[in-house]
């Protein structure tokens, strides 16, 4: 059973560039959600999506957002890069009947420059 | 404000050590408490979870100890192992809540030596 797949594996844009990161949930799993990891503050929730529906959303700015396809895949897109933005990018699928049972990808390190 | 606190930083443990790493949260909502390990390039992979219904659960080396009353969980590696070098999250969650969401504590760098 394929996991969790996360594309691209690394990343280097320019402050001010717009990136979109791309998630593959496991085969069955409906909800996505993201997370972003940095050394300073860890792994903070940015969004989860069920069925195409955004079902919550962290205290990240308006220039994250993201959106799930008919296929349950999921893209997240950040506009305006700034510095702090750099970090790896985690996906995480699940059934989605409950909120536990989290397979995470090997995620998108994100490097702005 | 973080919910789950989690200690130490960074632990340093020989070959064969038992290793223990703790959290603590606040949300009394909370009612699934799994641990993550995370090696470098790699995502979090679930190791062990427990629900607050026990108060121990092991499996194999690892083992998970849970307080309701103090809101604290702790997680035991016995017979620490190189291999075990790693990151290790605590995280809590409303299972059937509509937050849908992990919330994690902030991660032990556990380094074992030979």
């Amino acid at each position: 059973k394929a996991g969790v797949t996360q594309t691209p594996r690394y990343l280097i844009k320019t402050r001010g560039q717009q990136v979109t990161l791309s998630c593959s949930p496991i085969s069955g799993h409906r909800s996505v959600s993201w997370y972003q990891q940095t050394p300073g503050q860890g792994l903070q929730f940015l969004f989860e999506y069920f069925s195409e529906t955004q079902r919550n959303k962290g205290n990240f700015p308006g220039r994250f957002s993201g959106r799930q396809f008919s296929n349950s895949r999921s893209e997240m897109n950040v506009s305006t890069l700034e510095l702090g933005d750099s970090a790896l990018y985690l996906c995480a699928s699940r059934t989605g009947g409950v909120n536990y049972g989290y397979t995470f990808g090997s995620g998108t390190r994100l490097t702005v420059v | 404000q973080q919910q789950v606190k989690q200690s130490p930083q960074s632990l340093i443990v020989q070959k064969g050590g038992i290793s223990i790493i703790n959290c603590a949260y606040e949300n009394t909502a909370f009612d699934y408490f799994p641990w993550y390990q995370q090696f470098p390039g790699k995502g979090p992979a679930l190791l062990i979870a427990i629900r607050p219904d026990v108060s121990e659960k092991k499996e194999g080396r690892f083992t998970i100890s849970f307080n309701k009353s103090a809101k604290q969980f702790s997680l035991h590696i016995m017979d620490s192992q190189p291999g075990d070098s790693a990151t290790y999250f605590c995280a809590a969650s409303n299972s059937g809540g509509s937050n849908y969401k992990l919330t994690f504590g902030k991660g032990t760098l556990l380094t074992v030596n030979p």
